[in-house]
């Protein structure tokens, strides 16, 4: 079952940042927050994740509201092969020897313009 | 380069003729698992695995088989192959972070059974 909710659809300029909204109110509190994306069918492509922190690498920004109830994904210069389906995605803590089933549900479709 | 790879790409094939997706990946990693996406449905788990000879049902294994002989290989096998398997595959393999998992799928194998 979704426990996020994204808008279905966001346009972004090319070369500004794309902010990407997530809710997840009903989080708990050894749940991650996870960021794929998919580009035109094909496979996911990993982000980020956080759990409480704000998170920075190479690709984007994680910022996580104090009371986690919701994310922002950063892009901080959105380029034309940003364009793709980003998926937010919220799971719990997993031990090395436990599951990590991952629900991808429908997630925001960035189009990013020139 | 790390990757995960898949063969066939594309595959069309008929009602009951048994069928077999290879996935393979270089990173050494334990953790594999095979997902389909469908319209509308984001992508959902079939099997995973937690190493060599360790496998389990995800969300939807109804039709699906699956083997870990090998850490490297996690084949899906679809012993009578019906038209709602009809869907776009998805094999990944999982890095352990220390707290949780990040997952590299493949580029996908597009199943059509006719």
């Amino acid at each position: 079952d979704a426990k996020t909710t994204q808008p279905t659809s966001m346009d972004c300029a090319e070369g500004r940042a794309a902010n990407l909204p997530c809710n997840h109110s009903t989080i708990s509190g050894n749940e991650y927050v996870y960021w794929y994306r998919q580009i035109h069918s094909q496979g996911p492509q990993y982000i980020i994740h956080g759990l409480k922190n704000n998170e920075t690498n190479e690709m984007a920004s994680l910022i996580i509201t104090e009371d986690r109830k919701s994310s922002t994904l950063i892009l901080p210069h959105a380029t034309l092969r940003d364009t793709a389906v980003y998926y937010c995605i919220v799971s719990q803590a997993a031990d090395q020897t436990g599951a990590n089933n991952l629900f991808f549900g429908t997630g925001t479709r960035l189009t990013v313009i020139p | 380069e790390a990757q995960v790879t898949q063969n066939p790409r594309y595959l069309i094939t008929v009602t009951g003729k048994k069928l077999t997706v290879t996935c393979s990946q270089n990173m050494n990693h334990e953790y594999m698992s095979w997902y389909r996406q469908d319209p509308g449905l984001g992508l959902r788990q079939i099997y995973y695995s937690m190493n060599v000879e360790v496998t389990d049902k995800g969300d939807v294994p109804e039709g699906y088989k699956v083997s870990r002989k090998e850490k490297r290989n996690f084949p899906l096998i679809l012993e009578s192959p019906s038209p709602n398997q009809t869907s776009l595959y998805f094999c990944a393999s999982s890095r352990w972070t220390g707290g949780t998992y990040e997952q590299y799928f493949g580029p996908g194998t597009r199943l059509t059974v006719t």
